[in-house]
């Protein structure tokens, strides 16, 4: 069964860079779809990005000019970079799988506060 | 980008009754409509796949239906652990997936 797990700083200045680090355990990256969700009271569930199984990558329009999503096979994990960050991107950051055209799998999420 | 919907956006039930929650696309996605359920301090958790496909484990209660724009979640028979968030999510066109607002569902 495969389990993600992301970790990273809980806390970002504003300006800095958000970086998050997800692990995964039951699949190979090499073999499945890798996303970044966030989750705001206010915006609900947004999509970030995500990187394929042959290290493609798609960016949600609103986030494409801060985001970055980079994969690391070697220790089967794949990364967040959301730069420029303001008190506006506080959220649980959740790293999932997609297979086909759904997630069946999500990590437990990583609460990120943007402040000074 | 495909803007999804959600009615009510809060419910209040009680035990063993029949629950329906409502999904609008803003455009034509034949069946590519996802279900997720979201306790408090969880993640998401995928109910319902494929419209109306059951993931592995969910309880028959669980039912989904609809294509095109309009799609629905059936409960029936609410049990005590639905209590929930329920938020559903399209892949028609995406990237960017679009979820849903999401429809909290309360003990009454």
């Amino acid at each position: 069964q495969v389990q993600l797990q992301e970790s990273g700083p809980g806390l970002v200045k504003p300006s800095e860079t958000l970086s998050l680090i997800c692990a995964v355990s039951g699949d190979s990256l090499s073999s499945s779809n890798w996303h970044w969700i966030r989750q705001t009271p206010g915006k609900g569930l947004e999509w970030i990005g995500n990187i394929s199984s042959s290290g493609g990558t798609n960016y949600n329009p609103s986030l494409k000019s801060r985001v970055s999503i980079s994969m690391d096979t070697s220790n089967n994990q794949f990364s967040l970079a959301l730069t420029s960050v303001t008190p506006a991107d506080t959220a649980i950051y959740y790293c999932a799988r997609l297979i086909l055209w759904w997630i069946d799998s999500w990590g437990q999420g990583t609460l990120v506060t943007v402040s000074s | 980008d495909i803007q999804m919907t959600q009615s009510p956006s809060s419910l209040s039930a009680s035990v063993g009754d029949t629950v329906t929650i409502t999904c609008r696309a803003s455009q034509n996605i034949a069946t590519y409509l996802n279900w997720y359920q979201q306790k408090p301090g969880k993640a998401p958790k995928l109910l319902i796949y494929a419209t109306s496909s059951l993931q592995t484990g969910v309880p028959s209660r669980f039912s989904g239906s609809g294509s095109g724009t309009d799609f629905t979640l059936t409960i029936s028979g609410l049990q005590l652990e639905d209590f929930a968030t329920y938020y559903c999510q399209q892949s028609y066109r995406a990237p960017p997936l679009t979820f849903g607002p999401g429809t909290k569902v309360n003990i009454k």
